[in-house]
């Protein structure tokens, strides 16, 4: 039983343009969420984080959006850029623990 | 923030056989985290290694098919033992962030391919 959900396994998006990455969760008691970067052959690389007390949180292009009522969360690239092209994971922590759970991902195509 | 070297970064391996797989840390960390992320599935974490105790594993891995080794706090061994070709997956560790950081930093994955 998924406890993060990434639905869209792909996007792909015109260089320049907005890439909108969305993730649900189920436990309205997570309280932390995270993204991650991966490119092929290399680890997962963090990317930017939202406490729940937040609903916004923005580092350079990157702004995650927290909607707890919806239990929903999203990560904006503005503008993308070819280099952006990567699989993207949403996480959080399970149950208060240091244990991270993932989405099963969403593939980003930037094209140029 | 922590550096961690993961070796081998792929290998083909025959069926019954065990691969030995090793992180090693640029500084000392009390928890190693291991996880596998199988073909088109999200990363699962395996278990979780604390220098001088056992891992603990998570429910539907067991010490006997993939065991840990953590003998300082810089190092980990994750054994992936009798292979099968469901084994096939990208095996990580991974280490926390820093003081007071939320998140982790993973080392650069084994691509295991069991034949």
């Amino acid at each position: 039983d998924q406890q993060v959900k990434q639905n869209s396994p792909s996007l792909s998006v015109q260089e320049g343009r907005i890439s909108i990455l969305n993730c649900d969760y189920t436990n309205s008691m997570f309280d932390y969420f995270l993204w991650y970067k991966k490119y092929p052959a290399e680890g997962p690389t963090f990317l930017i984080s939202i406490s729940s007390i937040k609903d916004k949180n923005e580092d350079g292009r990157f702004t995650v959006f927290l909607n707890k009522s919806a239990k929903h969360l999203s990560l904006h690239i503005v503008p993308s850029q070819p280099g952006d092209s990567a699989v993207y994971f949403c996480a959080t922590f399970q149950g208060g623990s240091e244990k991270l759970v993932f989405g099963k991902g969403t593939k980003l195509t930037v094209n140029p | 923030s922590a550096v961690i070297s993961q070796k081998p970064s792929r290998d083909i391996c025959q069926r019954g056989t065990s691969l030995t797989i090793q992180c090693q840390v640029d500084s000392q960390v009390t928890m190693m985290f291991w996880y596998r992320q199988q073909p088109g599935q999200s990363l699962t974490l395996i278990a979780t290694a604390n220098q001088g105790s056992e891992a603990t594993y998570e429910s539907g891995f067991v010490i006997d098919k993939f065991p840990i080794s953590r003998p300082n706090l810089t190092f980990s061994t994750l054994t992936v033992s009798n292979m099968s070709p469901e084994d096939s997956s990208i095996y990580l560790c991974s280490v926390r962030r820093g003081q007071g950081n939320y998140g982790y930093t993973f080392g650069s994955g084994t691509r295991l391919t069991v034949v």
